[in-house]
């Protein structure tokens, strides 16, 4: 079946990189999601990739994809203590019923 | 406010009571998601409607659980005789065709149930 894995927890120091590492096992995902979830708050996405592409970089955020060992990470630079959240990593497949399955997210601690 | 929006935020409620929650997707969503997500988990999908089609509900957690989107705008997603591991946030999430092929969903601020 699909599992997504995540290490729960990260700590920076604001200003610092941040990477958020996740793996999946499903050798047919399509699409990788990056979704963030503040306290209290419904899930946002942050960015996506589509799994014939290596690297999608957004503003701070570069996402790197190596599909042969189904590895994705997040990469937030300068991080913010604004950027202390949670982070989802999520895939699915093309076509179908859209569904993404989820991983159980980290969370991002930035101190100053 | 033209995002997803949910009712009520929290709900609590004593074991073996019915509860409904009530979700209205961005306007012109034609697609809508509900999950589950427990403390320290990711979303867990439950079901899915395209207009006021249920096509997929094989995931929703037992008999208890049933959703309904009549009209093709709202939905509510109804929970009978609770128990204590009901207890959770519950999501609702909208997505269009022109999400694009990713098909980006917007996501509630959630339904926290507690259940006594």
């Amino acid at each position: 079946g699909e599992d997504v894995e995540q290490s729960l927890f990260l700590s920076v120091r604001e200003g610092d990189s941040s990477v958020i590492n996740c793996t999946y096992t499903d050798s047919s995902s399509t699409y990788l999601y990056w979704y963030k979830q503040e306290p209290g708050a419904g899930l946002q996405l942050l960015t996506y990739i589509f799994s014939n592409m290596d690297m999608k970089q957004d503003q701070r955020l570069t996402v790197l994809l190596n599909k042969k060992d189904k590895h994705l990470s997040l990469r937030i630079a300068d991080t913010q203590t604004g950027d202390s959240a949670i982070y989802f990593c999520a895939e699915r497949s093309s076509g179908g019923s859209y569904i993404p399955t989820f991983g159980r997210g980290t969370s991002l601690i930035v101190h100053p | 406010d033209t995002g997803v929006s949910q009712d009520p935020r929290h709900k609590i409620t004593k074991r073996g009571q019915n509860v409904t929650f009530r979700c209205d997707p961005i306007s012109e969503h034609n697609r809508l998601y509900w999950y589950r997500q427990t403390l320290g988990q990711g979303p867990e999908f439950l079901t899915y409607f395209q207009n006021e089609a249920q096509l997929e509900k094989s995931r929703l957690l037992s008999d208890r659980f049933s959703a309904e989107r009549p009209k093709g705008s709202f939905s509510t997603l109804e929970i009978q005789r609770t128990e204590q591991g009901d207890s959770a946030m519950y999501l609702c999430a909208s997505s269009t065709r022109t999400s694009g092929r990713a098909n980006e969903q917007f996501f509630g601020p959630g339904t926290r149930l507690t259940v006594l």
